[in-house]
């Protein structure tokens, strides 16, 4: 069966320092990979899609990237973090070609 | 360009009691339909789907949902509702050809004892 891991799960960063939170999905291959922001009491804004490696879409234009070096992994980054940052982010997967999308458990980050 | 409409905000039930959770979407074919939930601090979890085929599709945790295209919804209901299942739910359409989900704004489910 498919499993999807999201670490760090809480994070507590400074405005001006760098981001890295990974994604990593088990048991299939060659999935969709989306980052998903969640600002608190809000709903779910996508960031970025990934159809393949080295392969990425932008929805919002910000202070954010993402990067997929292999074909199961998706790097979400920043350079400098913004209080703006701060939030629930959400990775998920799906099927090639199908629509339903399997979502990871989260990485709460808190931007000080 | 497809969107999601949950017009109720929140929502609150008493245990045992039914519960339908309404969506409607904005889409020219038939779309792929899909409904969430979100416990506190967790990620989402798939409920059910629509396709294509019956437009009464069952999921897990006993719910199921109605596909109405004449009506453009596709409302969950569950008909006795279980102090667990408060949380956050999600309506969700595909947008065809980009690969993409579009996702409503969510229906926080309160359950009163």
């Amino acid at each position: 069966s498919q499993t999807i891991h999201q670490w760090p799960a809480t994070l507590v960063q400074p405005v001006g320092s760098p981001l890295s939170l990974e994604c990593t999905v088990e048991g299939t291959s060659n999935p969709n990979l989306y980052w998903y922001r969640q600002a608190a009491g809000r709903g779910l804004q996508l960031l970025f899609y990934s159809v393949g490696i080295g392969q990425i879409s932008s929805e919002v234009p910000q202070n954010l990237s993402a990067s997929r070096p292999q074909d199961r992994q998706f790097i979400l980054s920043s350079k400098k973090l913004l209080l703006s940052d701060s939030g629930f982010y959400l990775c998920a997967w799906s099927p090639t070609g199908r629509g339903e999308q399997y979502f990871g458990p989260g990485t709460r980050l808190t931007v000080t | 360009a497809q969107s999601v409409t949950q017009p109720d905000i929140h929502i609150t039930v008493s245990e045992g009691a039914s519960l339908e959770l309404r969506c409607n979407y904005s889409y020219g074919a038939t779309p792929y339909l899909f409904w969430y939930v979100q416990s506190p601090g967790q990620g989402l979890q798939l409920l059910l789907k629509y396709f294509s085929g019956d437009t009464l599709v069952q999921g897990i945790k006993g719910f199921e949902a109605e596909f109405k295209r004449s009506q453009s919804s596709f409302n969950l209901r569950k008909p006795s509702v279980h102090w667990s299942d408060a949380a956050e739910y999600f309506c969700a359409v595909e947008d065809t050809g980009f690969q993409k989900l579009v996702f409503g704004t969510g229906t926080r489910l309160l359950v009163s004892p």
